[in-house]
């Protein structure tokens, strides 16, 4: 943590809406993901990027989609072909072996 | 790929009593085994983590044991306290720099004072 921020903390979207998740790390790691969690459950990955200009999808990268242009910025965007959006959305960001989370952005679709 | 399972979902014990979480693996490729714990709302803390060329790790009130060669890993916690009560996330993940975490499915924890 620390070093991580995400924003917004609360995001509110209309069906049919695409909306962007931003997270930023100032900790210098090459490596970041993407976490959705949903009440009661543990955590899925969405994508992740070894290094800038690269990223692989995760488990469920469906109707979602990703940049890496810069090292410290990995923004998520959650389109209207995401069925059920709503969650928290967890960044992270690792070094060596130790990975890091960052605040999350709750995301309700109204 | 690599699959973690964690047990039990849900535990609950008395304040001052130990907490045992346990995590199997199944791939042998694996040797960073982090625990995290998140408390509601909140992000995941990394709160210990163990490579495999070590049997366990202690940090205060806080230890992991590793068994590599029965592939799973456990989390032990003493003296419990209320602020213990979180769920906590086992993960694992394979050597090599590209190799992601797996998290297990999460415990719930609550200390009852």
């Amino acid at each position: 943590d620390g070093g991580i921020t995400q924003s917004p903390k609360y995001l509110f979207r209309k069906e049919g809406q695409n909306v962007t998740l931003s997270c930023e790390q100032n900790l210098n790691h090459d490596a970041m993901y993407w976490y959705r969690q949903d009440p009661g459950q543990g955590l899925r990955l969405i994508y992740y990027s070894q290094i800038v200009n690269d990223f692989q999808k995760g488990d469920i990268a469906e109707g979602y989609s990703v940049s890496r242009e810069k090292k410290e910025s990995f923004p998520l965007t959650v389109t209207s072909a995401q069925k059920n959006p709503t969650a928290f959305y967890l960044c992270a960001s690792r070094g060596y072996n130790e990975q890091f989370f960052g605040p999350g952005t709750r995301l309700t679709v109204l | 790929g690599e699959n973690v399972e964690q047990h039990p979902s849900t535990l609950s014990v008395q304040e001052g009593d130990s907490a045992v979480i346990k995590c199997t693996y199944s791939d042998s490729a694996s040797n960073y085994f982090p625990w995290y714990k998140q408390e509601l709302g909140k992000r995941p803390q990394l709160i210990i983590d163990i490579r495999s060329n070590v049997g366990e790790k202690k940090d205060q009130r806080i230890a992991v044991t590793l068994n590599k060669t029965a592939k799973h890993f456990s989390l032990h916690i003493t003296e419990t306290q209320p602020e213990d009560s979180a769920v906590y996330f086992c993960a694992a993940r394979p050597s090599g720099s590209a190799r992601q975490l797996t998290f297990g499915s999460g415990t719930q924890l609550t200390v009852l004072p």
